[in-house]
């Protein structure tokens, strides 16, 4: 499978748990953002990196989210501290450059904190 | 900033028809690119249609196409002879066409239905 992926699936945690998730990009991909969407709406852009650069983060990001691309192949996205409000589909696309190339997006992991 | 509105939350079409899914967006930029995404149930998002705001004519693929008005700044997706595998969730999205960070803003979506 040539496609993004990304893991678990879906987690459920208790409130004040820390979480991680990984994704792993299409390989020759240099681009690669998080999203996060919620339930009726539109996935919200949280971070963007170019290789292992983290170059934009959203205000949406806020200081217990943490990101990492080590190396410019996968990434994580850690949450510390979670809280019911960071229940969420967290969506993970990349992109080879070029602003009218296509973002691939990969399945989601969809994480419910009680 | 830029927003990307979607006022219908659901549709419905018979199929065969042809349907028509509208967005608003806005933005200070003249440049810029939209696109049509479409989110099965518990399948990844994949890319429907592209359409670059420096081109006049309307992009199509196959049985989608779009109606874009750059100066009132609209952009709709008709689907034309629909199939039960068009039901899923649909997004407008927007992007700058300047600048490295090539990030996407979304609309609500519309959730679309097919009535066999």
């Amino acid at each position: 499978d040539t496609g993004v992926s990304q893991n678990p699936r879906h987690k459920i945690t208790k409130r004040g748990q820390n979480v991680t998730f990984r994704c792993d990009p299409i390989s020759e991909h240099n681009r690669l953002y998080w999203y996060r969407q919620t339930l009726g709406q539109g996935p919200e852009f949280l971070t963007y990196f170019q290789n292992e650069a983290q170059l934009e983060k959203s205000r949406l990001l806020s200081d217990r989210f943490s990101a990492e691309r080590p190396k410019g192949s996968f990434s994580t996205l850690e949450i510390q501290r979670t809280e019911q409000g960071d229940s969420a589909m967290y969506l993970c696309a990349s992109h080879s450059g070029g602003n009218y190339n296509e973002q691939f997006f990969g399945p989601g992991t969809r994480l419910t904190v009680l | 900033a830029q927003t990307v509105t979607q006022s219908q939350p659901e549709m419905s079409v018979q199929e065969a028809e042809t349907v028509t899914l509208s967005c608003t967006y806005d933005t200070s930029e003249s440049d810029y690119y939209l696109f049509w995404y479409k989110q099965p149930p518990s399948r990844q998002m994949i890319l429907v249609i592209r359409q670059e705001a420096y081109k006049q004519q309307n992009a199509t693929e196959n049985r989608f196409s779009v109606n874009f008005q750059k100066a009132a700044k609209s952009f709709s997706l008709k689907i034309s002879d629909s199939q039960l595998g068009d039901a899923a969730m649909y997004f407008c999205a927007y992007r700058r066409s300047s600048g490295a960070n090539s990030k996407l803003t979304f609309g609500k979506g519309i959730t679309l239905s097919v009535r066999p």
